[in-house]
């Protein structure tokens, strides 16, 4: 079973669509990270956090310590969204990210 | 804004031959480490480094890779051996500090073995 799982595998939306992707974890962690990935195959760090919520923009990151979940949230959803976007967990006593496979998220006009 | 850059960004080589990535971190960063993805999955940590030591590898780290920061400045992964299943796009990311800090990723090595 894989320690980080992330739901949709694969999303569709029309531009000004509001987007959810989650991740649900089955390991302690210290933190969380939401990550970026173009189809260039760069790697961009979107938030890192180990309670609560973040807002950046257009993007909502919340996660629930108790429930092992976190949620992505994209508003007012654009074509440029369109994108991998990656969960991954930072565990105790390690520096070492543990991914999930990704979300591949596309946003037509 | 400072970035972390990687060298080069395709490489192709021949199965056995000796392949050295090349990172270059954000200058105050201390903490370096290597991932790798390989086409169609998902990304997987190879090694952290700190204090010119490994602080943790995976499996997939054998004696077939090494890590060094030669000149105080580049971070590099050889690779002594390549074989075709090291086919995959090589990250590396670095932190200021261990801990709840964020990584900061390159934007990868393609490498390709023939």
């Amino acid at each position: 079973k894989n320690e980080v799982e992330q739901s949709p595998q694969n999303l569709t939306a029309q531009e000004g669509e509001f987007i959810t992707i989650n991740c649900s974890y089955s390991v302690g962690i210290s933190a969380l990270h939401w990550l970026q990935q173009h189809p260039g195959g760069g790697i961009v760090s979107l938030f890192m956090l180990s309670s609560g919520k973040k807002k950046h923009g257009r993007l909502i990151a919340t996660i629930n310590i108790q429930e092992k979940h976190s949620s992505l949230h994209i508003t007012a959803s654009h074509p440029r969204d369109s994108a991998v976007y990656i969960c991954a967990v930072r565990t105790y006593n390690t520096d070492k990210l543990i991914f999930g496979t990704g979300t591949r998220s596309q946003v037509f006009p | 804004e400072p970035e972390v850059t990687q060298t080069p960004s395709h490489q192709v080589t021949q199965m056995g031959q000796e392949v050295i990535l090349r990172c270059v971190p954000i200058s105050n960063h201390l903490y370096f480490y290597w991932y790798r993805q390989i086409l169609g999955q998902k990304v997987e940590f190879l090694v952290s480094f700190y204090n010119n030591e490994i602080s943790e590898k995976s499996e997939i780290f054998d004696d077939q890779f090494s890590v060094e920061r030669p000149d105080g400045s580049n971070f590099t992964l050889k690779i002594r051996s390549t074989k075709l299943e090291d086919s995959a796009m090589y990250f590396c990311a670095t932190s200021r500090r261990e801990g709840n800090n964020e990584q900061f990723f390159g934007p990868g090595t393609r490498l390709t073995v023939l």
